[in-house]
């Protein structure tokens, strides 16, 4: 009974050959995230969705897009991967942005590029 | 000022023992302070949060103690045992909504 599904476990990519990873959720919430966290670190945001609105954070790079065309998905596309984006890539749900109470994370992907 | 700092970075435990991860912060505007467990490949899970009217919670083995004006809260893990050995992060928000995460104390509790 996952509800925070991410697919494919594990991705291999070529450096600069586009990628895309996908997250759904079965919970209906408002808001999805999309985190990056490399070995040994904190998961960092990327953006998120509340509803369809996006938020970029300010520093998430421009190669990395993201999509949500309904409730239950959301898609990050990197756009051209270099090696410093080989990370584990965490798709996130809560039922509300503000109070951010019980952030549901999903199992990852670990994006490895050559 | 939005930083969460963490300590320790990693932590050995016998087991049965207590163990004690410390976090700070200086956003006073933080009212939200989660902790979340990371056991290898998978993700962060919420395991006990606090917000600041309490200065302590208990959930099983798991507390979090809150010292509102020293701005600082932790997590202590009562009889520690082996299936607890992970990453566990702290984190705090506020009005914001951005949760942010401390750098995460990997967890070793020895048989």
């Amino acid at each position: 009974d996952a509800m925070v599904i991410q697919n494919p476990r594990y991705q291999v990519t070529q450096f600069g050959k586009p990628v895309t990873l996908s997250c759904s959720q079965t919970l209906n919430h408002n808001v999805m995230y999309w985190y990056q966290q490399k070995s040994s670190q904190a998961p960092k945001l990327l953006f998120h969705y509340y509803d369809k609105d996006f938020n970029n954070e300010a520093d998430t790079p421009d190669n990395f897009q993201s999509r949500r065309p309904n409730t239950s998905f959301c898609f990050l596309d990197i756009r051209s991967p270099g090696l410093g984006d080989a990370a584990m890539y965490l798709c996130a749900t809560s039922s509300d942005w503000v109070t951010n109470e019980k952030l549901f994370f999903g199992s990852g992907t670990q994006l490895s590029v050559l | 000022q939005q930083q969460v700092k963490q300590s320790p970075q990693s932590l050995i435990v016998q087991k049965g023992g207590i163990s004690i991860i410390n976090c700070a912060y200086e956003n006073t505007a933080f009212d939200y302070f989660p902790w979340y467990q990371q056991f290898p490949g998978k993700g962060p899970a919420l395991l006990i949060a606090i917000r600041p009217d309490v200065s302590e919670k208990k959930e099983g083995r798991f507390t979090i103690s809150f010292n509102k004006s020293a701005k600082q809260f932790s997590l202590h893990i009562m009889d520690s045992q082996p299936g607890d050995s992970a990453t566990y992060f702290c984190a705090a928000s506020g009005n914001t909504g951005k949760l942010i995460f401390g750098q995460g104390t990997t967890l070793q509790v020895k048989p």
